[in-house]
């Protein structure tokens, strides 16, 4: 099994909402990512979790707000986001993320809208 | 700064026809290229992995090359089908403890019946 799962596929929420999105993955994976993808534009890394502890945060806004209750659960969770936060968000993992080698599984990510 | 351009931007092939995209970087220290496909609205799913000793790499119809001198490196497509309409994006790995990658701005591919 080589799939990453987010959930939901599609979300549309308000600036004063509060809201989660969810990966899940059973390969194994030790290092698991969120990544956000404006329209037309690459994937941006927002975080790193090892071992299911935070190892990068590329100094995204508080508003967001990762979760790593296990090592196969992933969870981003969102609060007073502003319209311009929409995007797709695409969760990944990797065997450890040390390795040079390792393949990122890219899930098929989340796509928010907010309002 | 760690950059990595590719061209063209976009690209429309006949069905049936080869294609080649291009990637250049500016990465240091430099641990690995791959190639990603992206269809729209999907993750993306890797097609190639190379590192610095590797000069090609062939997956099916896709072909990559890398040439770490010039920092440059091709992704080839042979014979091509509708399906592989999408977004190419070659990411290069930075050689840092964890694993960083560096997204180019990727190649938008239509193929047309």
């Amino acid at each position: 099994d080589t799939e990453v799962t987010q959930t939901p596929k599609h979300l549309v929420m308000g600036m004063t909402n509060k809201k989660s999105l969810k990966c899940e993955q059973h390969m194994g994976h030790r290092a698991m990512y969120w990544y956000k993808q404006k329209a037309k534009k690459p994937p941006e890394l927002m975080f790193v979790y090892s071992y299911e502890k935070l190892s990068i945060n590329e100094s995204v806004p508080s508003r967001f707000s990762p979760e790593c209750p296990n090592s196969s659960l992933l969870n981003l969770h969102l609060h007073a986001l502003q319209p311009e936060d929409s995007a797709l968000y695409l969760c990944a993992s990797s065997q450890e993320g040390r390795t040079g080698g390792e393949t990122q599984y890219f899930g098929p990510g989340t796509r928010l809208l907010v309002l | 700064k760690n950059q990595v351009e590719q061209s063209p931007q976009s690209l429309i092939i006949l069905e049936g026809k080869n294609c080649t995209l291009q990637c250049n970087y500016t990465v240091s220290p430099f641990s690995n290229l791959r190639w990603y496909k992206q269809d729209t609205g999907r993750g993306p799913v890797s097609l190639t992995i190379m590192t610095f000793s590797e000069n090609t790499k062939s997956n099916g119809r896709y072909t990559a090359t890398l040439d770490a001198d010039t920092k440059q490196s091709s992704l080839h497509i042979t014979a091509s089908q509708l399906s592989d309409s999408a977004s190419y994006i070659c990411v290069v790995r930075v050689n840092t403890g964890f694993q960083k990658l560096v997204f180019g701005t990727g190649t938008r591919l239509l193929v047309s019946p």
